[in-house]
């Protein structure tokens, strides 16, 4: 079951903060978090393990709640360079750890 | 820094060829990733590997199998293309299966 992310796109000024939520109706292992510019490959932000940890650097940082099933990445003053598109995935327990599923991923666009 | 390398960046095929997408990293991880890319579905797992000879069905191998006879050299083929595998197909490996996923640039798949 593909994890439903929100919102499906978000516009930004600089210096604005953003959240994007992903959702899975199955009890999460881990949650991956990427974001992909366009044209370019997509990169690789952060793992969140089950614990209820919050991760982050920077201004970029993210939680899991294990108990609702979501994960949540919190982008602080927003700068240009965070445009791109955020996909979480998804490892769910009984399943396979390389078995990510990936949302259909968070369009966030930021201007000056 | 880990690179994964897939031969071909844009590609055009006729109905019904074979077709192969080769995939090469440099960092010795275990495990690499077939997904295919496409608008409002975000990246969908086709096949993974997690040794050389080992391959397991993602969530779409419909159409597609794979080969894996080195370490680092993962390839996908599709043995008889049609026009709804036109696509963008990434490439991924990682060290072990909880760890990030390093991807490639991507291969633009056009089946005519």
């Amino acid at each position: 079951q593909q994890p439903v992310q929100s919102p499906q796109a978000v516009i930004l000024r600089e210096g604005e903060d953003a959240v994007i939520n992903c959702s899975s109706s199955k009890a999460l292992y881990s949650v991956h978090w990427y974001r992909q510019k366009h044209g370019e490959a997509p990169v690789f932000l952060m793992i969140l393990l089950k614990g209820g940890e919050q991760k982050g650097h920077e201004k970029i940082s993210a939680s899991f709640n294990e108990k609702k099933q979501q994960s949540s990445l919190y982008l602080t003053a927003s700068q240009l360079s965070y445009s791109g598109t955020y996909f979480c995935g998804t490892a769910t327990y009984g399943g396979a750890t390389n078995k990510l599923i990936f949302g259909t991923g968070t369009l966030l666009a930021v201007q000056p | 820094d880990v690179k994964v390398t897939q031969s071909s960046r844009y590609l055009v095929k006729r109905t019904g060829e074979k077709v192969f997408l080769e995939c090469v990293q440099d960092m010795d991880h275990e495990n690499m990733f077939w997904y295919r890319q496409d608008p409002g579905l975000g990246l969908r797992l086709i096949y993974f590997s997690y040794d050389v000879k080992m391959k397991e069905k993602g969530d779409i191998p419909e159409g597609y199998s794979v080969s894996r006879e080195k370490k680092e050299r993962f390839s996908l083929i599709l043995e008889s293309a049609s026009t709804n595998q036109t696509s963008m197909y990434l490439c991924a490996s990682s060290p072990t299966d909880r760890e990030n996923k390093f991807f490639g640039s991507g291969t633009q798949l056009s089946v005519l």
